[in-house]
């Protein structure tokens, strides 16, 4: 079956401008996460999303950042007034629970 | 201290060898403990989980858990060039995986 798809794969942007990263998880999973992951790093807790639970955006670094999740299904994270050390790479995941996280093949940022 | 820590590395090993990579995680309440591979320019994949104190092997793979130590460990034995890729330690917390920094690995042929 389908995995977890993310879109765009490449997106450039300039320094200032907002940019929006769609994540569709795997058809029946109830949990969806962002991390961000920069060159060499590890990966880096954004939010997450269970069910009609109220998501934890514990680890959103600014409130430049900003995700949704609707219908239960599509995430879209935002980014508002792009910085350059916002360029990453956006991973999304979905997993049916805590055993097994599917991940997407990611969004990589870059900001002039 | 950090939640879930690793070695960066990079660690060598030549072809054939076992290969040992290391985590320690801080929160005593942590239950399961997830190893994910991760390809360069690619996305995670998990690779194993254990849930109690000891062994659990898979192929070539063995994952150890020793919970009075907090510490979690991937053995890889016959090592291979394509095992060559960074190795994700992750520790259940809130509901998400907090994940340590990766342990690259290389496999010399």
């Amino acid at each position: 079956g389908a995995g977890v798809s993310q879109s765009p794969s490449n997106k450039v942007t300039e320094k200032g401008k907002d940019v929006e990263l769609r994540c569709d998880p795997i058809s029946g999973h109830t949990a969806l996460y962002w991390y961000r992951q920069s060159l060499g790093q590890g990966l880096e807790f954004l939010i997450y999303f269970q069910g009609n639970s109220a998501p934890d955006k514990s680890g959103l670094p600014s409130d430049r950042f900003s995700a949704e999740r609707t219908g239960g299904s599509v995430s879209t994270l935002t980014i508002q007034r792009t910085q350059q050390e916002d360029s990453a790479v956006y991973l999304c995941a979905s997993s049916l629970s805590l055993s097994e996280q599917f991940f997407g093949p990611g969004t990589r940022l870059t900001v002039l | 201290q950090k939640e879930v820590e690793q070695n960066s590395g990079p660690l060598s090993v030549p072809e054939g060898a076992i290969a040992s990579l290391n985590c320690t995680y801080s929160d005593r309440g942590s239950q399961s403990f997830f190893w994910y591979r991760q390809y360069s320019g690619k996305s995670p994949e998990l690779i194993m989980f254990i849930y109690s104190n000891g062994d659990k092997e898979d192929g070539r793979f063995t994952a150890q858990l020793n919970k009075a130590s907090q510490y979690v460990s991937l053995l890889i034995r016959d090592s291979q060039p394509s095992d060559s890729a960074t190795y994700l330690c992750a520790a259940p917390q809130g509901g998400k995986l907090i994940f340590g920094q990766g342990t690259e690995l290389s496999v010399k042929p």
